[in-house]
């Protein structure tokens, strides 16, 4: 069981906006601003799109952005393209000097 | 631009030690201003850290690892490792290393290494 929860799945159809969440407590994402999100395609490396919360890895399309309220991220794609189908992974900081990953979320575009 | 590269045997007997190599490339390991990190994927499931380093020797390991963990450097080589002990089939996965910032992103990804544990 990962330390910070994730939906399993999302999905959504080219051109609209989805949102993946990302909960965990008050000793991760709600204590600290150091939450990152991932994008993985399969038989692939994880590749770094959001940093700190909310700022876009360099080259990341502006479809993409991050946020947090109280001890849940989220990470918004908008603008759904066929390209952005792949796994997505939040992780966080956490009190212990620990970092912690969210369990995935598999993105479907229709 | 820094790169990462894992290489180790991609096959380990159960209860004996996986041991695996992150040679690091156009970068210094030997940085102020990063954390060495090694992560893991189980077939069909999610991202797992397993530890890090920091330059000076500091390590921090998960804590259900800890006990079979040890994370190193060797800074004339510009190479990080790991070495996992008592592996049973559960510790199969494609394991990655990393380079991860002071504020936790991990922004430099190895392509990742396949370890399978059976006899």
């Amino acid at each position: 069981q990962s330390a910070l929860t994730q939906p399993a799945s999302v999905s959504g159809s080219p051109g609209q906006s989805i949102t993946i969440s990302c909960t965990g407590t008050s000793r991760d994402i709600g204590g600290y601003n150091y939450v990152s999100w991932y994008q993985q395609h399969p038989g692939k490396a994880p590749k770094l799109m959001i940093y700190e919360v909310s700022d876009r890895s360099s080259g990341v399309s502006n479809r993409f952005s991050g946020s947090k309220s109280g001890n849940t991220a989220s990470l918004t794609i908008s603008g759904l393209q066929a390209e952005d189908e792949a796994d997505y992974y939040c992780t966080s900081y956490r009190s212990d000097s620990f970092v912690v990953f969210g369990g995935g979320t598999k993105l479907t575009v229709l | 631009q820094v790169q990462l590269q894992e290489s180790g045997p991609g096959l380990v007997k159960p209860s004996e030690t996986l041991s695996l190599t992150c040679t690091v490339s156009d970068g210094s390991i030997n940085s102020d201003t990063s954390y060495w990190i090694w992560m893991r994927q189980p077939p069909g499931k999610g991202l797992e850290c397993i530890g890090y380093i920091y330059y000076s020797g500091i390590t921090n390991y998960h804590p259900s690892l800890k006990s079979r963990v040890t994370i190193s450097l060797d800074t004339s080589k510009n190479q990080f490792s790991l070495s996992l002990s008592s592996v049973t089939a559960a510790d199969t996965a494609v394991y990655y290393c990393g380079r991860m910032s002071l504020t936790y992103y991990i922004d430099v990804w190895g392509k990742g290494t396949t370890v399978t544990v059976s006899s």
